[in-house]
């Protein structure tokens, strides 16, 4: 079992649209949580750290479920270029594993 | 905002050639790392390297050694390149042990084998 899983999409929404991703990881010991988003042939950037009371950056909103181990983002109102992979991304110690991304194209 | 820099965007290497990947950080970061990105596999950890002259293993070092003489410098090296080893690598650093800031990784080197 890989130790972060996500969908790896694609997520085809149109613009506008509110759209959701869930990511699980599987050691109980992790400790911080973020969300990269990564464009195609560029490097991930981050997005968002993730709090256990749940965090707003403008259309951004990210949740963490400690007992069920996994993570949220929800994107309201899609714009054309939230086109990306996002990347749930989890801490266990001192370094950082990745999840190999949800691909998100939004349509006009 | 902190710049992470690797030496070349594309590379074409001949199957057994030693290769050099760089990267600098230029922000005094203490912490340094080395992936690679494969489709359907994501990041996978190569080498990472909290200090000067320290260096340690990741999940897939097979094939690959790295080099930290300067804190703000540290180098992939590809002893016997193989066509296996076609990848995107990506250089990230980050301020200490603590990685609540994440990481900022560099523009990456997408490193063909031939």
């Amino acid at each position: 079992r890989k130790e972060v899983e996500q969908d790896p999409g694609p997520f085809n929404v149109p613009e506008g649209a509110t759209v959701a991703f869930n990511c699980t990881y599987s050691n109980s010991a992790s400790q911080s949580f973020f969300w990269y988003r990564q464009d195609c042939r560029k490097e991930p950037k981050l997005l968002m750290s993730v709090y256990s009371s749940g965090n707003e950056d403008g259309r951004f909103t990210a949740q963490l479920n400690r007992a069920s181990q996994y993570i949220s983002l929800l994107i309201r109102d899609s714009k054309l270029s939230d086109s990306a992979t996002y990347l749930c991304v989890v801490n266990a110690g001192n370094m950082l594993t990745f999840g190999g991304g949800t691909r998100l194209m939004v349509k006009p | 905002d902190v710049k992470v820099t690797q030496s070349s965007r594309y590379l074409v290497k001949r199957t057994g050639e030693k290769v050099f990947l760089e990267c600098v950080q230029d922000m005094d970061h203490e912490n340094m790392f080395w992936y690679r990105q494969d489709p359907g596999l994501g990041l996978r950890l190569i080498y990472f390297s909290y200090d000067v002259k320290m260096k340690e293993k990741g999940d897939i070092p097979e094939g690959y050694s790295v080099s930290r003489e300067k804190k703000e410098r540290f180098s992939l090296i590809l002893e016997s390149a193989s066509t296996n080893q076609t990848s995107m690598y990506l250089c990230a650093s980050s301020p200490g042990p603590d990685p609540t800031y994440g990481y900022t990784f560099g523009s990456g080197t997408r490193l063909t084998v031939v």
